[in-house]
C-alpha cells in the first residue's frame, strides 16, 4: 500500500485535458512544496515531468502542469496526445526525512 | 547525454547477497547525489537509498536499513548497492537514479537508468 493515493486509471480523448490527483497528508504533500511527477511509458524508465509542485525541467512540454491544494497535488495534461499514454507517478518529501510515492495512475487516450 | 547503466542483478535465494553496480556517464558524477529506487512487478515506485555527492550523507528506507549499503566511487563514476539478507519481498527492478542536486535530502530524480532485475526466490 503506497503512502500517497492516486487513481488507478484516468482516460481522455485526444485534445482534452485530464487531471491526476495525488493525495497524502500534512506530513508529506500538505507540509512541503516538494512534490514531483514522473511519466513511465510501459517497459521504459520513469522520466521527470514536474518538481517542486509546479516546475518543469528543461525539455518537458508545457502541456504538463502541476499544482497543489492542501494535502492533494495534481498533474494536468492539456491537449492530450496518444504519446501521453503511460503510467504517472507522484512523489513527495516526507517528514520522516525520506520520499514517498503514489501507486501510479495509468493514463489511456481513447 | 546522461547515461546510467545498471548491472549485477539476477536470481538469488532468500538470505543470500547481491551487489548492484551503476556506471554513470555524460555528467560530472561527483557533483550530484545518487539514489536507488525499485519497482516490484505491477507495483509503484519505492525509494530504497540515497547518497550525497561526496558520500558524507547516506539514507535508507526502513525496508533496507541494516541489510543494504549504498556507496559510490567518484573516481570510477560508479554507484553501488550491496544487498544482504535478501527477502522474497525485495524482488523488483532496481533503478539507478541521478539526483538534481548534490544533496541527497532533495529527492528530485532527474535521470533514470533502465534498471536491473533482482529476483529473490528459492
Amino acid at each position: 500500500q503506497s503512502a500517497l493515493t492516486q487513481p488507478a486509471s484516468v482516460s481522455g480523448s485526444p485534445g482534452q485535458s485530464i487531471t491526476i490527483s495525488c493525495t497524502g497528508s500534512s506530513s508529506d504533500v500538505g507540509g512541503y512544496n516538494y512534490v514531483s511527477w514522473y511519466q513511465q511509458v510501459p517497459g521504459k524508465a520513469p522520466k521527470l515531468l514536474i518538481y517542486d509542485v509546479s516546475d518543469r525541467p528543461s525539455g518537458v512540454s508545457n502541456r504538463f502542469s502541476g499544482s497543489k491544494s492542501g494535502n492533494t497535488a495534481s498533474l494536468t495534461i492539456s491537449g492530450l496526445q496518444t504519446e501521453d499514454e503511460a503510467d504517472y507517478h507522484c512523489s513527495s518529501y516526507s517528514s520522516s526525512g525520506s520520499v514517498v510515492f503514489g501507486g501510479g495512475t495509468k493514463v489511456t487516450v481513447l | 547525454e546522461v547515461q546510467l547503466v545498471e548491472s549485477g542483478g539476477g536470481l538469488v535465494q532468500p538470505g543470500r547477497s547481491l551487489r548492484l553496480s551503476c556506471a554513470a556517464s555524460g555528467f560530472t558524477f561527483d557533483d550530484y547525489a545518487m539514489f536507488w529506487v525499485r519497482q516490484a512487478p505491477g507495483k509503484g515506485l519505492e525509494w530504497v537509498s540515497g547518497i550525497n555527492f561526496n558520500s558524507g550523507i547516506v539514507g535508507y528506507a526502513d525496508s533496507a536499513k541494516g541489510r543494504f549499503t549504498i556507496y559510490r566511487d567518484n573516481a570510477k563514476n560508479s554507484l553501488y548497492l550491496q544487498m544482504n539478507s535478501l527477502r522474497t519481498e525485495d524482488t523488483a527492478l532496481y533503478y539507478c537514479v541521478k539526483g538534481q542536486y548534490s544533496s541527497s535530502w532533495y529527492f528530485i530524480f532527474d535521470f533514470w537508468g533502465q534498471g536491473a532485475q533482482v529476483t529473490v526466490s528459492s
